[in-house]
């Protein structure tokens, strides 16, 4: 059972690239998340899928959009990259919203800006 | 807002120590109470979880018991091993914010 799968796992972009994250889950979980996490900060909340169909965002969104492409995937698009989104990206999923239920991380993507 | 502090680490043990890792929470209404682990190069997985006050959760050794007069989720265990070495994550859930807001982290490192 492979869980949550993130891929790729390291990435280096130039300034102003672009470049999609992509995520899946095996569990069939309606809810997806987006964090990213910085030395010190904890994990933020990037974008979710509370369901198939619909995306919110979370605390830090500046910069980024999501595709819930379908009960499984759950992409993560960096339009133009910055430096300051120089980060760990982890990808979760959950039955349904929080309460009760754990969140299942991906191993995470470890991404670079120059 | 709501918010979850967590005391500084590094905290270094020698194994076979005794380990307290304080959360406390600031949150309206009644939040939820995890700890989660992150072992060196991997995701989050929950350790352990409390959905209502005076509840203890526990797994593999660890506890956590919801105070809602302290406003506290310490963590603890009573002897270490170097196996333990991660960053533990305190979090809370509440209906309201329908998000999981985790604190930055306290990485533990236990010697032989």
């Amino acid at each position: 059972n492979a869980g949550v799968t993130q891929t790729p796992k390291f990435q280096v972009l130039k300034t102003g690239q672009s470049m999609t994250l992509q995520c899946a889950q095996d569990m069939n979980h309606n809810s997806m998340y987006w964090y990213r996490q910085d030395p010190g900060m904890g994990l933020r909340l990037i974008y979710y899928s509370a369901s198939e169909g619909t995306t919110d965002k979370g605390e830090v969104p500046n910069g980024y959009n999501v595709s819930r492409l379908n009960k499984r995937e759950f992409s993560l698009r960096l339009e133009s990259a910055a430096p300051s989104q120089t980060s760990v990206y982890f990808c979760a999923s959950s039955e349904a919203g929080f309460r009760n239920q754990p969140q299942h991380f991906g191993d995470g993507t470890r991404l670079s800006i120059l | 807002g709501n918010s979850v502090t967590q005391m500084e680490g590094p905290v270094t043990l020698s194994e076979e120590a005794f380990l307290t890792i304080n959360c406390t929470y600031t949150a309206t209404g009644y939040p939820s109470l995890f700890w989660y682990v992150q072992y060196p190069g991997e995701g989050l997985q929950l350790l352990l979880k409390a959905t209502k006050a005076d509840d203890k959760g526990s797994n593999k050794g660890f506890e956590a018991t919801y105070r809602k007069e302290t406003t506290s989720f310490h963590l603890e265990k009573g002897s270490v091993q170097v196996s333990d070495s991660a960053v533990y994550f305190c979090a809370l859930y509440t209906d309201s914010s329908y998000k999981l807001i985790f604190g930055s982290g306290t990485r533990l490192l236990v010697r032989p």
